[in-house]
Formats: C-alpha cells, sequence, structure tokens
C-alpha cells in the first residue's frame, strides 16, 4: 500500500501563478522528500524535511510538514513552462532504510 | 556532478528470455536500488543493496534477482521475462541510506512482447 498520496493527481496553470501540491501519509516519518520527474526521466531530487522541522524553503520551492496531520505540502511560485513535471513525494519510516513514493501529482505549466 | 547511468534507455524484448539491466554510479555510494513504475502504482522497491555482494528484498522481488559485484555496479536480472514486467525500471543510489537522498538513473522503458 501506499504510504503517500499525492493531491491533486493533476494541476494546470499559467506561467507566473503559484503551485501547491500536497502529500498524505499513514504512519511517523523520519523524513519526507519532494521529487521532480520530467516526462519519461529519472527523478530528481528537490528538497528533504526531517519529522522535527515545519517549514523549508530552496529557491521557488516552499515545503511544510504537519506530523500532526500527518501531509506535507509543496508549493512553487511565480513558475514556469519548465516546471511542468510530476512530482512525488516519498517517506522514509521506522528503521527501514529505504523510501516509500506516492502516485504523483502532474503539474501543467502553460505560457 | 554526481552520475547514475543506465545502460539501455529503451529495451524490448521477448517472453521466456533473461534480461539484465545494468546501472552504474560514479560517487562512491553504499547504497543502491532498483525501483519500478507502473503509472498509477508510482514507485516500488524491487531490491537494494547496502555494500558489495549484499542485497535485500524490497517490496515487489519476485520474478527479480540482482547481483552487486562491484560498489559501483547493480544489476537487475529478470529471470524469465514476461509481460508483467513491461514497465520503467529506475535505478538510484545514496550516501547515508535508503531513507535519506536518492540519485537517480534516467530510467530504462523495458518492454517483454
Amino acid at each position: 500500500s501506499q504510504q503517500g498520496e499525492e493531491d491533486p493527481q493533476a494541476l494546470s496553470i499559467q506561467e507566473g501563478e503559484n503551485a501547491t501540491m500536497n502529500c498524505s501519509y499513514k504512519t511517523s516519518i523520519n523524513n519526507l522528500q519532494w521529487y521532480r520527474q520530467n516526462s519519461g526521466r529519472g527523478l530528481v531530487h528537490l528538497i528533504l524535511i526531517r519529522s522535527n522541522e515545519r517549514e523549508k524553503h530552496s529557491g521557488r520551492l516552499r515545503v511544510t510538514l504537519d506530523t500532526s496531520k500527518k501531509s506535507s505540502s509543496l508549493l512553487i511560485t511565480a513558475s514556469r513552462a519548465a516546471d511542468t513535471a510530476s512530482y512525488f513525494c516519498a517517506t522514509a519510516t521506522g528503521t527501514a532504510s529505504k523510501l516509500t513514493f506516492g502516485t504523483g501529482t502532474r503539474l501543467q505549466v502553460t505560457l | 556532478d554526481v552520475k547514475v547511468t543506465q545502460s539501455s534507455r529503451y529495451l524490448v524484448k521477448r517472453t521466456g528470455e533473461k534480461v539484465f539491466l545494468e546501472c552504474v554510479q560514479d560517487m562512491d555510494h553504499e547504497n543502491m536500488f532498483w525501483y519500478r513504475q507502473d503509472p498509477g502504482l508510482g514507485l516500488r522497491l524491487i531490491y537494494f543493496s547496502y555494500d558489495v555482494k549484499m542485497k535485500e528484498k524490497g517490496d515487489i522481488p519476485e520474478g527479480y534477482s540482482v547481483s552487486r559485484e562491484k560498489k559501483e555496479r547493480f544489476s537487475l536480472i529478470l529471470e524469465s521475462a514476461s509481460t508483467n514486467q513491461t514497465s520503467m525500471y529506475l535505478c538510484a543510489s545514496s550516501f547515508y541510506g535508503g531513507g535519506e537522498k536518492l540519485f537517480f538513473g534516467s530510467g530504462t522503458q523495458l518492454s517483454v512482447l
């Protein structure tokens, strides 16, 4: 079963707008990560937030983590056409040295 | 710049064939992983390895085996390919462990006919 579930499954916005994606998970985590995947390619790591952190920034990316609600959000500000991709959250739990990925949000940024 | 290289971008095989997918990383990472990605199912872990000659089953190891004879190379083997193994296969590596940042290869799209 999936640990992380992204919402929405697909999102279409215009360039310059902000994009927000959400991830919910089921069990306590050590950290939560966000990855980007351009069509048919490998995944690229964007940001990692640990369970004792609430917010993290990296350039135009802002990630929040609410462990009480078991959820995270990824905000991309001032989106660009090049941000068109699928975005995945992944969680690391317990002593398991592996990540469990969600099914992703497909973001389309139009000019 | 870090690099994880998968030997083939696209591969077409026939049912029953033995298939080798190769992955090489140049970052001296201890940990390497094989995932498969299917629409609507996300990424699922097949096998991983913490060290040379070490391997651990992931969530869906059935029908697969792996080999890690050298630190930089991790091979995924489909002993007898079946049509339900048609998928995108992604190799990844990490320095600190599987729960930390992963570096991915570009993927191999395998079609089994």
